[in-house]
This record gives structure tokens, sequence and C-alpha cells, in this order.
């Protein structure tokens, strides 16, 4: 298995919902990575967890919390996003921090 | 930190021909690059990598040349085929560290 996947496809969430978001990876890659992009923009990084620990935290506003319950799982959790949350939301991994990264398709978010 | 960037926003070219598109970076301590190809509605690909103690590298169609002496970086596409046309990234990173992706250059082939 050389994917990762990432559900929903699709996510529209009004800015009172809590909702969360999936990415799987069978691999074994140690690193897992959570990415904001916005149209017609490169990915930005949020979030990395290696070997199931949290490593870099780019700022992120607290209504996105990430857990990683095990290697090969990372989740996303949304809280009282706004509008301008509204993004593709790409999951990526690694063999090792710092690799070469696999990317899954995203889910696409709408904030109304 | 890291800046990169690309060179140009949007390339066109005619199917068969070869394509370049660049990139620069700012960080001299940058060790390791990639490339990658995002589709509409995908996310991205990985097309090719190299590492700072190489100036050149070869896949399939598919070459990354790096000058780490102006810091610059290219991928050139040989016999460029419609289903090449994409969204083109570049990626740096340091010491294993996080990636700083480059803003992107939009691949149009023409028939």
């Amino acid at each position: 298995d050389t994917e990762v996947t990432q559900t929903p496809k699709h996510l529209v969430m009004g800015m009172t919902n809590k909702k969360s978001l999936k990415c799987e990876q069978h691999m074994g890659h140690r690193a897992m990575y959570w990415y904001k992009q916005k149209a017609k923009k490169p990915p930005e990084l949020m979030f990395v967890y290696s070997y199931e620990k949290l490593s870099i935290n780019e700022s992120v506003p607290s209504r996105f919390s990430p857990e990683c319950p095990n290697s090969s799982l990372l989740n996303l959790h949304l809280h009282a996003l706004q509008p301008e949350d509204s993004a593709l939301y790409l999951c990526a991994s690694s063999q090792e921090p710092g690799s070469e990264q696999y990317f899954g398709p995203g889910t696409r978010l709408t904030v109304t | 930190g890291e800046s990169v960037g690309l060179h140009l926003p949007t390339l066109s070219v005619q199917e068969g021909d070869n394509s370049i598109i660049n990139c620069a970076y700012s960080n001299s301590a940058s060790d390791y690059f990639i490339w990658y190809k995002q589709e509409s509605g995908k996310g991205p690909q990985f097309i090719i990598d190299i590492r700072s103690n190489m100036d050149k590298r070869q896949g399939q169609r598919v070459t990354v040349l790096l000058n780490k002496t102006v810091k610059h970086l290219s991928l050139q596409i040989a016999a460029t085929q419609p289903g090449d046309s994409a969204v083109y990234f570049c990626a740096c990173s340091y010491n294993f560290n996080k990636f700083y992706f480059g803003s992107g250059t939009k691949l149009n082939v023409k028939p």
C-alpha cells in the first residue's frame, strides 16, 4: 500500500460545528504532516508528528487540534472555525522526518 | 528561515517541446530539494528529488538541476505531454527539518 488516504473528500461546516478530518497511511512512515492550501497558493505547513509525537506546530490557532492515535493515523479536530479557514487540507507522510513526503488527495473544507 | 520563489507563475509550451521550470531559494544551508506536481483537485505528487551533494539527477523524462552557487533549482521535462499540465512546486529543507514550498508554476501544454 503506497497511498495516503484522507476522509472526507469534502466537508461543509458551520462556525459552531465540531468536525474531524482523518488521514491514514500503511507505509510504515514515522512522520505525518498537516498542511493547509488556499487556492493558487502553495501548501502551508500546520503540524508535524514525528514518531507519534507532535514535533512542530506552526503557530496554528487552537481551533485546529491535531491528534495522532497511532503510527498510521492522523486526525485534525476542528472547532469554531472561521470562513477564512476554508481551504484544502492536505495530509502527508514520510519515512522519516525531513525525507520525501507523500501527500493524500486532501479534504476540501468550506466553513459557512 | 527560507524563502523559495519561482521565476514564472505560468509557462505555456507546445506538446512535444521541452519544458524548464525554475526555482530560487534563499537559504544556502538547504540540503534537500523536491519537485512536486499538483493536478487540479488532487494532492501534490512527488516527481523527483535531489540532495545538495549532487548537481543533477535524472528520472523518466524529468531532470533536476541544482546550482548551489546561485541557489537555483530547475526541473526539465522532456517531450512535454498534455498530461504534464499541472502546477509544479519546488520544496526545500535543511537538516531534516520542515519543507518550504515555492509559490508554484502553472504549466500549460498546448496540443
